[in-house]
């Protein structure tokens, strides 16, 4: 049973293009959720999703930032036009219906950019 | 915010020591988790405690739960080189998100 796949492990962007980051939750999860982790600092919570659905984006930065989890296929953290305080390390995590469920992570992807 | 803070921010000790950190939270909760990180990697669950109650225990794992105090610790027994990580406290909100705390380091020397 393959966990969190998160992809890709690194990225580097230029100041000013999009980022957009992969998060492929635990099979038989429908919950997925976005931290975000600067050096030496805990995880900031971004965004909560359901399949197709946005729960909570208290998180989220007002621009440039969105999430979106389909019917099929991955759940989707977009960044556009990148500035180099987007760098970090972005973290997913995943966990069954129902709530109150621990959360699966995955390894995370980590943006620079430059 | 609803962000949970752990004390000590670092906490160095010789294996064998055991090793105590703590959590403080500012809301209500359902649930209180434990969490563990390995640098660069992604967290692991290590143990959750739900709001009605007040100690539980997993391996050389005790976790205590003071919902009057909103605090909860952690303590690890016997510690281990490889416990070397840093931990984390996460709180459940209003619609099931969690928010994490700000982390102990946790250095445990051969």
């Amino acid at each position: 049973n393959a966990g969190v796949m998160q992809n890709p492990r690194h990225l580097v962007r230029r100041r000013g293009q999009e980022a957009r980051l992969r998060c492929s939750p635990m099979k038989g999860h429908s919950h997925v959720y976005w931290y975000r982790q600067l050096p030496e600092e805990g995880l900031k919570f971004m965004v909560y999703l359901q399949k197709e659905n946005i729960i909570d984006e208290s998180g989220m930065p007002k621009e440039r930032f969105s999430a979106e989890f389909p019917k099929e296929g991955p759940s989707i953290l977009r960044i556009q036009q990148v500035v180099r305080g987007d760098s970090a390390a972005y973290f997913c995590a995943s966990s069954p219906p129902g709530g109150h469920s621990p959360l699966h992570f995955g390894n995370g992807t980590r943006l620079t950019v430059t | 915010s609803q962000q949970g803070e752990e004390d000590p921010q670092a906490l160095s000790i010789q294996e064998g020591e055991n090793a105590t950190m703590n959590c403080s939270y500012k809301t209500s909760i359902n649930n209180l988790q434990w969490y563990r990180q390995n640098s660069g990697r992604g967290l692991v669950h290590l143990i959750l405690i739900r709001s009605n109650e007040r100690e539980k225990h997993s391996g050389r794992l005790r976790v205590t739960l003071d919902t009057s105090k909103k605090s909860s610790s952690l303590l690890i027994t016997a510690s281990r080189a490889a416990d070397t990580a840093s931990y984390f406290c996460a709180t459940d909100g209003s619609r099931n998100q969690f928010y994490f705390g700000t982390g102990t380091s946790l250095t445990v020397i051969p």
